[in-house]
């Protein structure tokens, strides 16, 4: 039972345009959405993330959209540029007590960005 | 201030063999999670260490796995007999106590078990 979709799978977006990576969860537990960005031979990376709480927060290029009544959040990357080609992960962070915060995270998503 | 480092980058074993990934967490992190990605699926939750404490092993996929994490520091992960299915990336996280604290991820072990 797979608990955050993400989708696409992969992604090509040409240097400058858009790309938009989806994720829909069913837990109303999650209380955390972290997006992760992992280049080849590296961990996965924190980008951004948002409360369920916020329909919407901004770090440069990046944007993560939320939508709580939909159980649907998504990350948007505007003038997207070769350095952005990686593979990004949606996440979402559940509390079971004490310091155990555990992360659930979508299949991934490889975008490459052609220059 | 370093990252978190594992050991092996990667390994490559027969079934029925035994192998042991590390991990070293970032100083002073008393939370330290391990982690698996198989092959075009999620990133899944295996346990989470608080010191040298099991808090959550709800993850662990079967009694062949045995992570442990003496003195606090760093952690280790065996397979015990290894299998196909075990194939994939095992990464580990850690963060600092006290609160919901970013988890810092480790580059993985890639295990290729043939």
């Amino acid at each position: 039972q797979q608990q955050v979709k993400q989708s696409p799978q992969s992604l090509i977006v040409q240097k400058g345009g858009i790309s938009i990576i989806n994720c829909a969860y069913e837990n109303t537990a999650f209380d955390y959405f972290p997006w992760y960005q992992q280049f080849p031979g590296k961990g996965p990376a924190l980008l951004i993330a948002i409360r369920p709480d916020v329909s919407e927060k901004k770090e440069g290029r990046f944007t993560i959209s939320f939508n709580k009544s939909a159980k649907q959040f998504s990350l948007h990357i505007m003038d997207s540029q070769p350095g952005d080609s990686a593979t990004y992960f949606c996440a979402a962070r559940t509390y079971s007590g004490g310091s155990n915060y555990k992360l659930t995270f979508g299949k991934g998503t490889l975008l490459t960005v052609n220059p | 201030e370093a990252g978190v480092t594992q050991f092996p980058s990667h390994s490559v074993i027969e079934k029925g063999q035994t192998v042991t990934l590390r991990c070293d967490p970032i100083s002073g992190h008393d939370n330290l999670y391990w982690y698996r990605r198989v092959m075009g699926k999620e990133i899944k939750f295996l346990l989470h260490f608080v010191k040298e404490s099991k808090q959550d092993e709800s993850g662990m996929p079967n009694n062949r796995f045995l992570a442990e994490r003496t003195g606090g520091t760093y952690s280790t992960l065996k397979v015990q007999p290894a299998e196909l299915e075990d194939s994939g990336v095992y990464f580990c996280a850690s963060s600092q106590s006290g609160g919901p604290y970013e988890q810092y991820f480790g580059p993985g072990t890639r295990l290729t078990v043939t």
